[in-house]
């Protein structure tokens, strides 16, 4: 079973709202991705978490928020949104670094939508 | 810095005819090298890999790779299109030891009956 699930599939948010963003893998992968994809644009890595722990931020403003509660589960948290961060939201996961494959797997992604 | 460009923006094929989406890298050594399609609406999924060893990789839904190590390049092919091959194609690499995705801009395939 290669598959990484998301939800909500879309999701309208107004600029004072708090919502969150939910992916869930069961392939015993120990690295964990959140990415920002723009239409006819390619992703844009926003965090990775490897064994639970946040490894990579690209710079991300803070009204994202990452969580990992275990290894199967990652969240995004959002707050105080813009109407630019309206985008596919896509989440991913692979074999730690350490040996093993490296491919990334995705899930379907969550549609944003800043009103 | 490593980089990759997808030369094509767009590519338009006749059903059963053959299809060809071009990949170069800029990277000084041996990359990880990738292909995922992304169809309307849905996330990305892996056709194929090249890590190394046999440099022609044979990915799912007929696609294949080749690595050429003198040109910088990676490109994927299928004898014979469907219409379900319409969709967006993305070259990535990864470096060895990393864990982020280099993406290219991306090619979106159309194809005509």
């Amino acid at each position: 079973d290669t598959e990484v699930t998301q939800t909500p599939k879309h999701l309208v948010m107004g600029m004072t709202n708090k919502k969150s963003l939910k992916c869930e893998q069961h392939m015993g992968h120990r690295a964990m991705y959140w990415y920002k994809q723009k239409a006819k644009k390619p992703p844009e890595l926003m965090f990775v978490y490897s064994y639970e722990k946040l490894s990579i931020n690209e710079s991300v403003p803070s009204r994202f928020s990452p969580e990992c509660p275990n290894s199967s589960l990652l969240n995004l948290h959002l707050h105080a949104l813009q109407p630019e961060d309206s985008a596919l939201y896509l989440c991913a996961s692979s074999q730690s670094m350490s040996g093993g494959t490296y491919e990334q797997y995705f899930g379907p992604g969550t549609r944003l939508t800043v009103t | 810095a490593q980089s990759v460009t997808q030369p094509d923006i767009h590519i338009t094929v006749s059903e059963g005819a053959s299809l060809e989406l071009r990949c170069n890298y800029s990277y000084g050594a041996t990359p990880y090298l990738f292909w995922y399609v992304q169809s309307p609406g849905q996330g990305l999924q892996l056709l194929l890999k090249y890590f190394s060893g046999d440099t022609l990789v044979q990915g799912i839904k007929g696609f294949e790779a080749e690595f050429k190590r003198s040109q910088s390049s990676f490109n994927l092919r299928k004898p014979s299109v469907h219409w379900i091959d319409a969709a967006d194609f993305f070259c990535a690499l990864g470096l060895r030891g990393g864990n982020k995705l280099t993406f290219g801009g991306g090619t979106r395939v159309l194809v005509k009956p």
